[in-house]
């Protein structure tokens, strides 16, 4: 049972480049979520969805899209990367009830310069 | 605006001694508090929640404590010891039973054998 996977650990980008991180869940969780972290800061949520086809913004969605085509897989795409950009990225997965919490991918950690 | 602080970044305690990381909020209609672990390299790590509706949650060594009057909630670890070492985030999710989680910065524990 792998749990939540995400693709690259790590990634280098320059300005203007674009990416997708990758997140895919074995669990049969309904929901799942994107975070970043920056330095010295807490998780700050970027995009969530609550199932197949529907995807929602959360706190700092701008300079990201997402797509949830199925239940596994939840990428999280920059189109535009910006020096902004630089943190550690979460992906999480859960089922719908919040007392258990989430389960969190190991991050990717991206560098944009 | 946080909504969630953790206000102590840092906090060492020996082993074999209780640690005592801190929670205030400002919203009072979250409902639901989750305490979160972070190692290194490493996505967090769900530890133990408590619904509004109650005042202390147990799981082993670990004991949350929600007082909703002062908005504030604590994590006892008893006792402590050195594999504790991590970040400790505090969340906050309103909305009933599946809501977005919102982080605190974090308190990084270090146990000191």
């Amino acid at each position: 049972n792998a749990g939540v996977t995400q693709t690259p650990k790590f990634r280098i980008l320059k300005i203007g480049q674009s990416m997708t991180l990758q997140c895919a869940q074995d669990m049969n969780h309904n929901y799942m979520y994107w975070y970043r972290q920056d330095p010295g800061m807490g998780l700050k949520l970027i995009y969530y969805s609550v199932g197949a086809g529907i995807t929602d913004k959360g706190e700092v969605p701008n300079g990201y899209n997402v797509s949830r085509s199925t239940t596994e897989d939840f990428p999280l795409r920059l189109e535009l990367a910006a020096p902004s950009q630089t943190s550690v990225y979460f992906c999480a997965s859960s089922f719908p009830t919040i007392k258990n919490g989430y389960t969190f991918g190991s991050g990717t950690r991206l560098t944009v310069v | 605006d946080q909504q969630v602080k953790q206000n102590s970044p840092s906090l060492s305690v020996q082993e074999g001694r209780i640690s005592i990381l801190n929670c205030d909020y400002t919203n009072s209609m979250f409902d639901y508090f989750l305490w979160y672990k972070k190692y290194p390299a490493e996505g967090p790590t769900f530890l133990i929640s408590i619904s509004s509706i109650k005042d202390k949650n147990e799981d082993g060594r670990f004991t949350v404590f929600l007082n909703k009057s002062a908005k504030h909630l604590s994590l006892h670890i008893v006792p402590s010891q050195p594999g504790d070492s991590a970040v400790y985030f505090c969340a906050a999710s309103y909305g009933g039973s599946q809501g977005n989680l919102i982080f605190g910065k974090g308190t990084k524990l270090s146990v000191k054998p």
